[in-house]
């Protein structure tokens, strides 16, 4: 069964804090994405990787950013947490490939709450 | 911008039919997926479509016109637990096959 793991499902941060998010997949995916979601703004992304020390800009990288020293695993790091960057993270791995076969599959995700 | 637009909350009667509607951009368009969110979990794939027509899967379907840039999820036979929010998102053609998300249809069925 796939599974995609964050490590965290609820964190409470100080603005100005460095936060780090974690995600690890067992599939052995090429692809992973980091989205946060927002009530009616849907899941937005913020970064993603199709490659081991790869990454590529989202729609919304600012404030953010990823790195991926192995393949399983996809970090997310807030530099200075502010408040507006309080909101649901979710975490993402696909296998490379025609769209076809790109299922994105998704971890359970991590409230940020910025204090 | 690559809008996705679909309603942002639904709801229906156990037992019955609802379909949940999708518009999106058609330039670069690269194929539709559908995905299951129920409150506090992970989105769970459900369909994906990408030629014209109707996709069936049990109890779901999903229909694609690349033409009118439309698409719709359609459940069957209501149960209370396809109560949850419905995201459709849309491949274009891009590096790394992204997805770009709507707002998601948070469907809720009453008994």
């Amino acid at each position: 069964d796939v599974k995609v793991t964050q490590s965290s499902r609820y964190l409470v941060k100080r603005t100005g804090e460095k936060v780090f998010l974690e995600c690890v997949q067992d599939m052995d995916h090429e692809n992973m994405f980091w989205y946060r979601q927002d009530p009616g703004l849907g899941l937005r992304l913020i970064y993603f990787s199709y490659d081991v020390k790869m990454k590529e800009k989202g729609d919304i990288p600012e404030g953010y950013s990823v790195s991926r020293e192995k393949k399983e695993r996809f970090s997310l790091i807030l530099e200075s947490a502010s408040t507006n960057q309080t909101s649901m993270y979710l975490c993402a791995s696909s296998k490379q490939g025609t769209l076809a076969k790109n299922i994105q599959y998704f971890g359970a995700g991590t409230r940020l709450s910025v204090l | 911008g690559q809008n996705i637009d679909q309603p942002t909350e639904m709801t229906a009667t156990e037992g019955a039919i609802v379909q949940i509607n999708c518009t999106y951009q058609t330039s670069g368009f690269n194929g539709l997926f559908w995905y299951q969110q129920h409150a506090g979990e992970a989105p769970t794939f459900l369909s994906y479509n990408v030629l014209d027509g109707l996709e069936e899967k049990g109890r779901f379907s999903s229909f694609l016109s690349r033409s009118k840039g439309y698409s719709y999820l359609l459940l069957k036979e209501l149960q209370m637990k396809d109560s949850a929010s419905y995201l459709c998102a849309v491949g274009f053609n891009n590096a790394g096959n992204m997805l770009t998300f709507g707002g998601g249809t948070r469907l809720m069925v009453k008994p």
